[in-house]
């Protein structure tokens, strides 16, 4: 069956530290591929999406995400994270065999210490 | 502004008492879904639909309800809500159901 895995629940990065939050599917072809930021009481926001071409991603809020075929990852980057980055991030498939579904991993919360 | 909306924000019923969140969008949008979130267990789809009377069972359906007469609009109904449907509840929308998904600012419901 098809699956999104976040292997980390909860990250701790120092402000101004670079952050890497992992991202692996399960899915037999390149699906469609995407990360959402969700601040505290808010809804989901999307980052950054990858649908072909580049696979390296530029998104918003100084995010970047690399897709590696090999590996079945669509990580997510950040040089240097702000103390407003803290929220929780998800990683999310779109399955290219139907056009009805997103496949969504667990969440990883980021937590920023000053 | 593209958006959508559902309402309420926050909503505290009692065990039985129907209820119902309303959701809208207006990007003209032909998916739209329904999930919930729950801790550790990120997002579920409750339902979808792929165009105006179209629905389908997403992951997790007991207990649910929704129609779609109405190309922006896509209610979630709780025929008799239970305290383990007490959630954060998401509507979404996007042109396709694999492409990117707009949300709203969710429903808090507690289900005493």
């Amino acid at each position: 069956a098809q699956s999104v895995t976040q292997p980390d629940i909860h990250i701790t990065v120092s402000e101004g530290a670079s952050l890497e939050l992992r991202c692996n599917y399960s899915y037999g072809a390149t699906p469609y591929l995407f990360w959402y930021v969700q601040s505290p009481g808010q809804g989901l926001q999307l980052l950054l999406k990858y649908f072909s071409g580049d696979t390296l991603v530029q998104g918003i809020k100084g995010f970047e995400a690399e897709f590696k075929r090999s590996q079945s990852s669509f990580n997510l980057r950040k040089p240097s994270v702000h103390w407003s980055d803290a929220a929780e991030y998800f990683c999310a498939v779109g399955r290219i065999d139907s056009n009805y579904q997103l496949i969504w991993g667990a969440g990883t919360k980021l937590i920023i210490k000053p | 502004e593209a958006q959508v909306t559902q309402n309420p924000r926050y909503l505290i019923t009692v065990t039985g008492k129907k209820l119902t969140v309303t959701c809208s969008q207006n990007m003209n949008h032909e998916y739209m879904s329904w999930y919930r979130q729950d801790p550790g267990l990120g997002l579920r789809q409750i339902y979808y639909s792929m165009n105006v009377e179209v629905t389908d069972k997403g992951d997790v359906p007991e207990g649910y309800k929704v129609s779609r007469k109405e190309k922006r609009n896509f209610p979630l109904i709780l025929e008799s809500p239970s305290p383990n449907q007490t959630s954060l509840y998401f509507c979404a929308s996007s042109k396709e159901g694999n492409t990117e998904a707009f949300f709203g600012q969710g429903t808090r419901l507690t289900v005493v």
